[in-house]
């Protein structure tokens, strides 16, 4: 099945500073989504991009679906930024499966 | 709309215990997946439904879990007899079409079997 894997596994910034985290993927993909859990455990929608670049506020996302990666910027990072990152995609080929299969996460502490 | 709405939001049960997951989609919403949360194997589909009909239940991890859609608002997860190793956190998630649009999460029902 298509692999999917995120780096950095963790990551801790100060207040303010920037960061990407990468997602790579295995095979070519219809959907592709980038969610936050927040420390209470709820899976935040960021993205939906299986190509292009979006952008919502002080996050943006670019997928080059054809290098088989996206990226997630995060600028000016908060407090309220840390949680885990997860990429999520959903395979390209062989008819619609409608299964998203998750990335490892990429851990954020984001310290004051 | 409200979102995805499970119940309950934390479950504590006995081994050997039935246990009951509840899920109410987005309204409108016409696939509807459950996920498994857990520290060893991140997170993993179970099974999911098209128009009230499971389409694949590959993931479903053995004969004790079932699932069942019996309208377009509703669907459960049961575990019989729940063991402690079912201890996880398990997300409903409905979705419109199904591909190329994006799937809406639940907050999750945390689920400890002791």
């Amino acid at each position: 099945g298509i692999q999917v894997e995120q780096s950095p596994p963790d990551l801790i910034l100060q207040e303010g500073a920037n960061s990407t985290l990468r997602c790579n993927f295995s095979d070519s993909v219809n959907n592709l989504q980038w969610f936050h859990q927040n420390p209470w455990g709820q899976l935040i929608n960021l993205f939906y991009i299986p190509s292009g670049t979006k952008q919502n506020g002080r996050l943006s996302a670019t997928t080059v679906a054809t290098e088989r990666y996206s990226l997630l910027y995060i600028s000016s990072s908060q407090t309220t930024d840390s949680g885990v990152y997860f990429c999520a995609v959903e395979r390209g080929y062989g008819g619609a499966t409608n299964k998203l299969i998750f990335g490892t996460g990429t851990l954020l502490a984001v310290q004051p | 709309d409200a979102g995805v709405i499970q119940s309950p939001r934390h479950e504590v049960t006995e081994m050997g215990q039935e246990v009951t997951l509840r899920c109410k989609p987005i309204s409108g919403h016409d696939y509807l997946f459950w996920y498994r949360q857990t520290m060893m194997r991140g997170l993993e589909l179970l099974i999911y439904f098209n128009n009230n009909v499971p389409i694949d239940d590959s993931g479903m991890p053995e004969d004790r879990f079932s699932a069942k859609m019996p309208n377009a608002s509703f669907s459960t997860l049961k575990i019989q007899p729940s063991e402690p190793r079912d201890s996880a956190v398990y997300f409903c998630a409905s979705s419109l079409r199904g591909t190329n649009t994006e799937a809406f999460f639940g907050q999750g029902t945390r689920l400890t079997v002791v």
